[in-house]
């Protein structure tokens, strides 16, 4: 099985700074043929289910504001918020779905400071 | 938009088991694929398998490996996850959600299954 690992497991910023969260795959999840990275990143807050944000390591679903950015090649990924506000706290995860069994990052947990 | 609604909390004891179902709507619901998730309590989410109903082929993690079985009925647009042999740690809310590719476009409300004697 793929390993999926985050950093931090959390995260305190200040409103309208940025926020980065890293996730780091036990093999490559970039597939030659497409050249497309099998990577996801979800959302989700207390209660709530997770919420898809970006699928392709890069493409934001639709709906998710523009402060929200994935990047990454290969086995290293970074989601990135550019402007953090308040309704953005939240635990996020990382997914691979490159090969089954899908694996997700233990999460990051993000707070306001 | 595919909108996925979950049957309700349930609560059973050690040994049994657990059906619960997810009815689908908004797309067509033979050519789209689902997953499984599970959340224990206060931890993070862990795929168990999935199902395409057109091919009528699943998929399950090995954790999973004869204690779950995913089903579909496309005449109701519904499909199930059956968990056997249900012990304590099996407590935990279990998400269907709408498998696009792989990545898990949208996800149910989500059904809270408490195993207790």
């Amino acid at each position: 099985d793929i390993v999926m690992t985050q950093s931090p497991d959390s995260l305190a910023v200040s409103l309208g700074e940025r926020a980065t969260i890293n996730c780091k795959s036990s093999q490559t999840i970039l597939f030659d043929s497409n050249d497309k990275n099998y990577l996801a990143w979800y959302q989700q807050k207390p209660g709530q289910p997770p919420k898809l944000l970006i699928y392709w390591a890069s493409t934001r679903d639709s709906g998710v504001p523009d402060r929200f950015s994935g990047s990454g090649s290969g086995t290293d990924f970074t989601l990135t918020i550019s402007s953090l506000q308040g309704e953005d706290v939240a635990v996020y995860y990382c997914q691979q779905y490159y090969n089954t069994p899908y694996t997700f990052g233990q999460g990051t947990k993000l707070e306001i400071k | 938009q595919v909108h996925l609604v979950q049957s309700g909390a349930e609560v059973k004891e050690p040994g049994s088991s657990v059906k619960l179902s997810c009815k689908s709507s908004g797309g067509a619901f033979n050519s789209l694929a689902f997953s499984w998730v599970r959340q224990a309590p206060g931890q993070g989410l862990e795929w168990m398998g999935g199902i395409i109903p057109m091919l009528g082929t699943t998929s399950y993690t090995q954790n999973f490996q004869g204690t779950v079985n995913i089903t579909a009925d496309e005449s109701t647009s519904t499909t199930y996850m059956e968990l056997s042999g249900l012990r304590a740690e099996d407590t935990a809310i279990y998400y269907c959600v709408y498998d696009n590719s792989g990545y898990l476009k949208s996800w149910g409300q989500g059904s809270l299954v408490t195993v207790s004697s």
